[in-house]
Parts: structure tokens; C-alpha cells; sequence
């Protein structure tokens, strides 16, 4: 059955290290997103992409990157600029590419620093 | 500079009683709104919408209700049910907007 994946479910970064968060999809969805949850916080866009090999930063870009080289892929890389990169990190995918698009979202990565 | 605000962190309701989740925003350009839900350790999941053109939307159990004059959407859920107890996360973009702008959540829990 089609959805998004996530994984790893927890993962847990050293000082000054690079980890990758995975997010496939199978729903053949256009658009796909990269959100942050902070406690007590909203969901904030770190990074969008509305076609394969495009992508737009969001309001949080600072710190991550990401790739979009298959339409069913779409990882995203906490670097080690990120000085705050313990969160809740949610993949989402929306139909034509426009955020109107009803958004699906995987069940999420908890990142935490060691 | 918080656009969507949900100032209400949570919110306590008997089970078949009516739940009212209030939501509010600062941005006029907004056009068109959505609720999410949210249960621990899972993504959220979409639950309703409503356009600025409208004032109300209705689906089962779920009512969103929308006052541009007063900048304020409500999501209203009659009868509640314990199953409803989760974070609703309200939404918003602009015409022509690429992307959400999300509240902060409100946490329900309906009771026996």
C-alpha cells in the first residue's frame, strides 16, 4: 500500500558530524517537503521541492541540505552547522506540487545529539 | 514572528461534548486554511480545509468555521470521542503561496 517512509525512526549525531534522514515515497506525488517540530513549536519548513532535481529552501534552511535526484526520493542531510539539530523531523508529499495539495507525512525521524 | 497562533497549548473535553479548537492569524493574504492531526510518534494527518471564500465546512463529525473580519478559524468536533485525543495543528497559505504556515498546536484530550 502507498505511503511515505521514514528511517531511522531515532537517530543520534555526534558533535561536528553529518547525518542523513531518509524519506521515500510510493504515492508518486510530485512535491515533497522537509519539516522541523520543536516542542511547543509549530512544524517549520526547512526544505521543499515541487520536481525531481529542483528544490527551494524554506524558512529554516540554514544548516541542512537536501537532493532530489529520484521523483520517490528525497534525503535530507543535518550538517554540522546545524548547531541545534535536536528535533522532530517530518517528510511530507503533496499531489501536483502545490502546498494546497492535501500533504501526506511519514511518521517522522527523532534526531538527538550526543 | 508567529503568523498562525493557537493560543490555547491544550484543551480537556468529556466524551459526546463538543470540542472547539480556536486559531488565529495576523497575515490578511491568507486564503485558504487546514487542520492536521496529530498522534505521539506519528506524522500528522490532514483532517479538513476551508477556503477564504467560505465560512464554514462541514465533514461528519468535523466543523471548521472561518471570520476573516476577525482573522479566527475554529475547528469544531461534535460528539468527541476519546479516539479524538491527539495535537490538531491548524494551517494557513497565501494566494499564490508555496508553502504552509503552521500554529503551534493544541493538545485535546477527550475523557471518559
Amino acid at each position: 500500500d502507498g505511503g511515505i517512509t521514514q528511517s531511522p525512526k531515532y537517530l543520534f549525531r555526534k558533535e561536528g558530524q553529518n547525518v542523513t534522514l531518509s524519506c521515500e515515497q510510493n504515492l508518486n506525488h510530485d512535491a515533497m517537503y522537509w519539516y522541523r517540530q520543536d516542542p511547543g513549536q509549530g512544524l517549520r519548513l526547512i526544505y521543499y521541492s515541487q520536481i525531481v532535481n529542483d528544490f527551494q529552501k524554506g524558512d529554516i534552511a540554514e544548516g541542512y541540505s537536501v537532493s532530489r535526484e529520484k521523483k520517490e526520493s528525497f534525503p535530507l542531510t543535518v550538517t554540522s552547522a546545524q548547531k541545534n539539530p535536536t528535533a522532530f523531523y517530518l517528510c511530507a508529499s503533496s499531489g501536483d506540487g502545490g502546498p494546497r495539495e492535501t500533504q501526506y507525512f511519514g511518521p517522522g525521524t527523532r534526531l538527538l545529539v550526543l | 514572528d508567529q503568523q498562525v497562533k493557537q493560543n490555547s497549548p491544550s484543551l480537556s473535553v468529556q466524551e459526546g461534548r463538543i470540542s472547539i479548537l480556536n486559531c488565529d492569524y495576523t497575515n490578511s493574504m491568507f486564503d485558504y486554511f487546514l487542520w492536521y492531526k496529530k498522534y505521539p510518534a506519528e506524522g500528522p494527518t490532514f483532517l479538513i480545509s476551508i477556503s477564504s471564500i467560505k465560512d464554514k465546512n462541514e465533514d461528519g463529525r468535523f466543523t471548521v468555521f472561518l471570520n476573516k473580519s476577525a482573522k479566527h478559524l475554529s475547528l469544531h468536533i461534535v460528539p468527541s470521542q476519546p479516539g479524538d485525543s491527539a495535537v490538531y495543528f491548524c494551517a494557513a497559505i497565501t494566494g499564490g503561496g508555496n508553502k504552509l504556515t503552521f500554529g503551534t498546536g493544541t493538545q485535546l484530550k477527550v475523557e471518559l
